[in-house]
């Protein structure tokens, strides 16, 4: 079946500690996004990827870093930089030919910094 | 500014109807979502409405969208238990040859039986 699959479901770091999530899908969708979710805040836009080897910054992008360079994975670095990074955070996709731009979501990693 | 506001609470009795209402402030919207997310879950695209229409109905959900007060809601008939969960409002924006995406805080749907 298509979809998303983002690894691992729940992670423990320590502080001063780099994390990569993994975030891979098999749907040949063009666009991938990485956000971020916290209590009584809503969704949040970390980065975004339209095309491989090519990514934005979204709205809170300060200590965190990515990469895409297959189509399939977008893996999202959170390193030591990143002041507050305990969070749930979600994967999507959406396909470029998609008329109403429906977002895929993959079903979240939850970091917790010790 | 693009801003999409929604209460964040909601409590009704099973059997009973959900009305959650959702309000945006940029008229240029194409596309606008409910999105569903269960709890320790990602989302999933309930529904859409194009910013062209007043209303859609799809089985015990209907989306209506008053484009002049910037007013969108979504009613679930019937509610069951199964259907707690967080509901997503979301716009979507051009952005150039890019489509931007604003979201709401979400509301937290409880069901009663």
């Amino acid at each position: 079946d298509g979809g998303i699959t983002q690894s691992p479901k729940y992670l423990f770091r320590k502080e001063g500690q780099n994390v990569t999530l993994s975030c891979e899908q098999n749907l040949n969708h063009d666009a991938m996004y990485w956000y971020r979710q916290d209590p009584g805040q809503g969704l949040r836009l970390i980065y975004y990827s339209q095309i491989v080897n090519d990514f934005q910054k979204g709205d809170i992008a300060e200590g965190y870093s990515v990469s895409r360079e297959k189509k399939e994975s977008f893996p999202l670095t959170v390193t030591s930089a990143q002041k507050n990074p305990t969070a749930f955070y979600l994967c999507a996709s959406s396909g470029s030919g998609s008329r109403t731009g429906e977002l895929f979501f993959g079903e979240g990693s939850r970091l917790t910094v010790l | 500014g693009e801003d999409v506001e929604q209460s964040l609470f909601l409590s009704v009795r099973e059997g009973d109807s959900s009305v959650i209402n959702c309000t945006y402030t940029d008229s240029s919207s194409t596309y606008l979502y409910w999105y569903k997310q269960e709890p320790g879950a990602g989302l999933q695209l309930l529904t859409y409405i194009f910013s062209n229409m007043d209303m859609k109905q799809d089985q015990r959900l209907t989306v209506l969208l008053n484009k002049k007060d910037k007013h969108l809601s979504l009613r679930i008939a019937d509610t069951q238990t199964g259907d707690s969960a967080i509901y997503f409002c979301a716009e979507s924006l051009l952005a150039g040859n890019n489509r931007k995406l604003i979201w709401g805080l979400g509301t937290s749907l409880a069901v009663n039986p």
